[in-house]
């Protein structure tokens, strides 16, 4: 099983910050299947990023990601206040799927 | 509009069985990978089980694997999860969610969640 190890485990930044989220998997991804996901209090998770970097439909470019091997990255570029939530990593490419622990971005 | 709405979910006591049913719309549903996520109170997600388009493969969490059964029915564009012995650790909320034409997808629609709580 790939287990995926997601830091910080909360964030505090201001709004207009940058943020930098890390997932580290256990085992090297060939192929890059690693997404994100942001979610809310009461709310289903939505897909941020896919395939490492691809931006999902209708997902601000201040959202970005990158990395390869087993080190990937999330970041930010200028924090909204409708930013502040859980984000989740999730490699799809194994089975089991599995996701990270989460890191909770709060406002500072 | 993409739409995925959960049902079926309760209260049942351990051991007991539940079903539940997604209902798709919005899109070609035979043509996608359906699968399972759940989220404990208070924890991160987990991922359940998934379902090829033609429901000729499936997939399960070790967890889950001979106890749940997941299904699809493309004539009426509804996936669900079959809950049988349940226990206590399976209370959650249950998410079903899309996948792409591969089963090896990132899940880009997701339902609002039922909730499951197993409980004497």
């Amino acid at each position: 099983e790939v287990v995926l190890t997601q830091s910080p485990g909360t964030l505090s930044l201001s709004p207009g910050e940058r943020a930098t989220l890390s997932c580290r998997a256990s085992q090297s991804l060939s192929s890059n299947y690693i997404a994100w996901y942001q979610q809310k209090p009461g709310q289903a998770p939505r897909l941020l990023i896919y395939g490492a970097s691809s931006r999902a439909t209708g997902i601000p470019d201040r959202f970005s990601g990158s990395g390869s091997g087993t080190d990937f990255t999330l970041t930010i570029s200028r924090l909204e206040p409708e930013d502040f939530a859980v984000y989740y990593c999730q490699q799809y490419g194994r089975s089991p799927r599995t996701f990270g622990q989460g890191t909770k971005l709060e406002i500072k | 509009e993409v739409q995925l709405l959960e049902s079926g979910g309760g209260l049942v006591q351990p051991g007991g069985s539940l079903r539940l049913s997604c209902a798709a719309s919005g899109f070609t549903f035979n043509t996608y990978a359906m699968s399972w996520v759940r989220q404990a109170p208070g924890k991160g997600l987990e991922w359940v089980s998934s379902i090829s388009a033609t429901g000729g493969s499936t997939y399960y969490a070790d967890s889950v694997r001979g106890r749940f059964t997941i299904s699809r029915d493309n004539s009426e564009n509804t996936l669900s999860l079959q809950m049988n012995s349940l226990r206590a650790e399976d209370t959650a909320v249950y998410y079903c969610a899309k996948g792409r034409v591969i089963v090896q997808s990132p899940y880009d629609v997701w339902g609002k969640g039922t909730t499951v709580t197993v409980s004497s």
